[in-house]
């Protein structure tokens, strides 16, 4: 399996709801990913995870909270959103957490709160 | 601090046209380039890498560490070759850590 699933394809949320967004790699990857695409702009890097740590956190607001269960699994938690937090969010992962890994990405899910 | 130019948001060639989207980056030490695309409809996905040399999908790229550019090129554009283009540059930030930056992506389109 050379791929990153990421599942739901398409969330739509209120802005009281709680919701996850989950993503899958069974590559053996020990770097996992969350980025956040608003439409025609670059991805913006979340959260890193490294070998299940938590190794960077990019000023990203609590509302979104991640987890990483195990090497495998990557969550993000999702609540009391803000219609502005609508965009493509993106898991990714590479071999390892260094600066010669490339990524390999997911479909993303695509967020709309409303 | 790093940094990835693409000056071109959007780049329309005809099929069998030469092809490069230019890439300019800023960075003090000794980075890692990438070029990853984006289908419409697919994922995102690494193209090339300037460290590995090789040619995919037709497309080449050179890193030229005096214009500080990573210029990706292709002899003869193809349809299939429309797409979303991002240049990305790695590179260690301190303290074991390193950071990813991508440029602001320039849209192929490729006319028949």
């Amino acid at each position: 399996d050379t791929e990153v699933t990421q599942t739901p394809k398409h969330l739509v949320m209120g802005m009281t709801n709680k919701k996850s967004l989950k993503c899958e790699q069974h590559m053996g990857h020990r770097a996992m990913y969350w980025y956040k695409q608003k439409a025609k702009k670059p991805p913006e890097l979340m959260f890193v995870y490294s070998y299940e740590k938590l190794s960077i956190n990019e000023s990203v607001p609590s509302r979104f909270s991640p987890e990483c269960p195990n090497s495998s699994l990557l969550n993000l938690h999702l609540h009391a959103l803000q219609p502005e937090d609508s965009a493509l969010y993106l898991c990714a992962s590479s071999s390892t957490f260094g600066f010669d890994s490339p990524l390999h990405f997911g479909n993303g899910t695509r967020l709309t709160v409303t | 601090a790093q940094r990835v130019t693409q000056p071109e948001k959007l780049l329309s060639v005809f099929k069998g046209a030469p092809v490069e989207l230019k890439c300019n980056y800023s960075y003090s030490g000794s980075p890692e380039l990438f070029w990853y695309v984006q289908y419409s409809r697919q994922r995102l996905q690494l193209l090339l890498r300037h460290i590995s040399r090789e040619s995919i999908k037709g497309f080449t790229a050179d890193l030229n560490k005096g214009e500080t550019s990573f210029h990706l090129k292709k002899p003869f554009a193809q349809e299939e070759d429309s797409a979303m283009y991002y240049c990305a540059l790695s590179g260690p930030s301190g303290a074991g850590s390193y950071q990813l930056t991508f440029g602001k992506g320039t849209k192929l389109s490729v006319i028949p």
